[in-house]
């Protein structure tokens, strides 16, 4: 079957940095995508990986290894405002997206 | 800006009554939709796959005579809940893939915060 991991929930200090990770197994592949989704409101777009290595954009960095079905976010200088989840998607052979479950990010002053 | 608008934002029904849910892809023609509910504090789930110009693909488990969906046109999806029940309250969201990119990401709509009464 098809299979994402990540963790239900990380607490991180404002200011800090804080790696969200994703394992997947899945389908084949055609790329990674990471989303942001505030409470009571929908997703939104932060990455899109589909070549190994890191792909920076601002605060927010995403890898991807394809080799260990493994992917993390990075999110540094963090702000109030990052309090959300996180969800970890994959697109598999058919273009399918599988979705994870989210991490529920909590940022404490 | 926003490629994918919803609407309504939020509707409130009485219990027996059909609500509909209107997706349009606004910068490109999307021949495939994807319809969403997620319950408060759980994931994503998706309903089903509307493709225009034939039936929409439902998920196991999601009845397809109560969640109808009709995707006339190549940037128009609606999805109507039939004799709507409070345990049909839920956040409904719309997505579509710009078929112009190989692989594009998702766009959302806002979603659609359904309350049965």
């Amino acid at each position: 079957g098809q299979n994402i991991d990540q963790p239900t929930e990380m607490t991180a200090t404002e200011g800090a940095i804080v790696q969200i990770n994703c394992t997947y197994q899945t389908s084949g592949f055609n790329g990674l995508f990471w989303y942001q989704q505030h409470a009571g409101e929908a997703p939104t777009f932060l990455s899109y990986n589909v070549l190994d290595g890191l792909e920076e954009k601002g605060r927010f960095s995403s890898f991807l290894s394809r080799s260990k079905g493994y992917s993390y976010l990075l999110l540094k200088e963090l702000q109030m405002k990052d309090s959300a989840s996180y969800l970890c998607a994959v697109l598999d052979s058919n273009y399918q997206l599988i979705w994870g479950a989210g991490t529920k990010l909590i940022i404490k002053p | 800006g926003a490629v994918v608008s919803q609407h309504p934002s939020r509707v409130i029904c009485k219990s027996g009554t059909s609500v509909k849910i209107e997706c349009r892809s606004l910068d490109f023609q999307a021949t495939t939709m994807f319809w969403y509910r997620q319950f408060p504090k759980q994931s994503l789930m998706l309903m089903a796959t509307s493709n225009e110009g034939s039936k929409a693909t439902y998920e196991q488990g999601v009845e397809k005579d109560k969640f109808l969906i009709n995707h006339a046109s190549l940037t128009l999806s609606t999805l109507t809940v039939t004799s709507a029940h409070p345990e049909d309250s839920s956040f409904y969201i719309c997505s579509a893939r710009d078929p112009g990119q190989a692989a594009s990401p998702l766009h959302f709509g806002n979603g659609t915060r359904l309350t049965v009464t």
